[in-house]
């Protein structure tokens, strides 16, 4: 069965450092996000991407966010300078259709962040 | 802001009941509502999804949608001790492509 691939599985980072988490959407799909999951708390979405650009962000993905797909297949997420507070689960997902025509999200495995 | 709603629990039901897990939602021109399961240091996995008002049913897991209301639920019939883990209410507002998460449901089920 297809599925969303994210590595590393597990990151630990000193506060200060660049991150770069990686994905590989399921390959039909032309839609992708990121969400976390701060420990213990809800699922957050970050950012959504289609057709080679954003089309939507949240609060949290401020300017210490980018996203890009620097080929057919990965996604990633960078984080330019790491703070304590950005050490979550971070999860990618994938869509073959928006989500108002009833496209289903899929997670991948998730990637665990450390921030110390 | 767009809230959505759970009980964290635990929701405790013994094996072979029917666990019925709610949701509710502030947002009253919200689209779809999915639920999705997680098992404890686990992704969120898709257990189904529901767009009109009433029931839709896949296998042992029913949802139920009341959009008057603001109120989505799901029922399993026939619990597992395998059926044991956090559930998650996602909606998908009138606008945008992304999902608010309620907090999980932490369901139960004691052979």
């Amino acid at each position: 069965e297809p599925e969303v691939t994210q590595t590393p599985s597990h990151q630990v980072t000193q506060m200060g450092q660049e991150v770069i988490l990686r994905c590989v959407p399921i390959s039909n799909h032309l839609y992708f996000y990121w969400y976390r999951q701060i420990l213990g708390q809800k699922v957050e979405f970050l950012v959504s991407f289609y057709n080679n650009e954003i089309s939507e962000k949240s609060e949290i993905f401020d300017d210490q966010f980018s996203v890009e797909r620097p080929d057919g297949s990965n996604f990633t997420l960078k984080i330019r300078s790491t703070k304590l507070e950005d050490s979550a689960m971070y999860f990618c997902a994938s869509s073959a259709d928006s989500l108002a025509n009833t496209g289903e999200l899929f997670f991948g495995e998730g990637s665990r962040l450390t921030v110390l | 802001q767009k809230e959505v709603e759970q009980n964290s629990g635990p929701l405790s039901v013994p094996e072979g009941a029917i666990a019925s897990l709610n949701c509710t939602y502030s947002d009253r021109g919200s689209q779809s509502f999915f639920w999705y399961r997680q098992y404890s240091g686990k992704s969120p996995e898709l257990i189904m999804f529901i767009y009109s008002n009433g029931d839709k049913e896949d296998g042992r897991f029913t949802a139920q949608l009341n959009k008057a209301s603001q109120y989505v639920s799901l029922l399993i019939r026939d619990s597992q001790p395998s059926d044991s883990a956090t559930y998650l209410c996602a909606v998908k507002g009138n606008a945008g492509n992304m999902l608010t998460f309620g907090g999980g449901t932490r369901l139960m089920v004691k052979p």
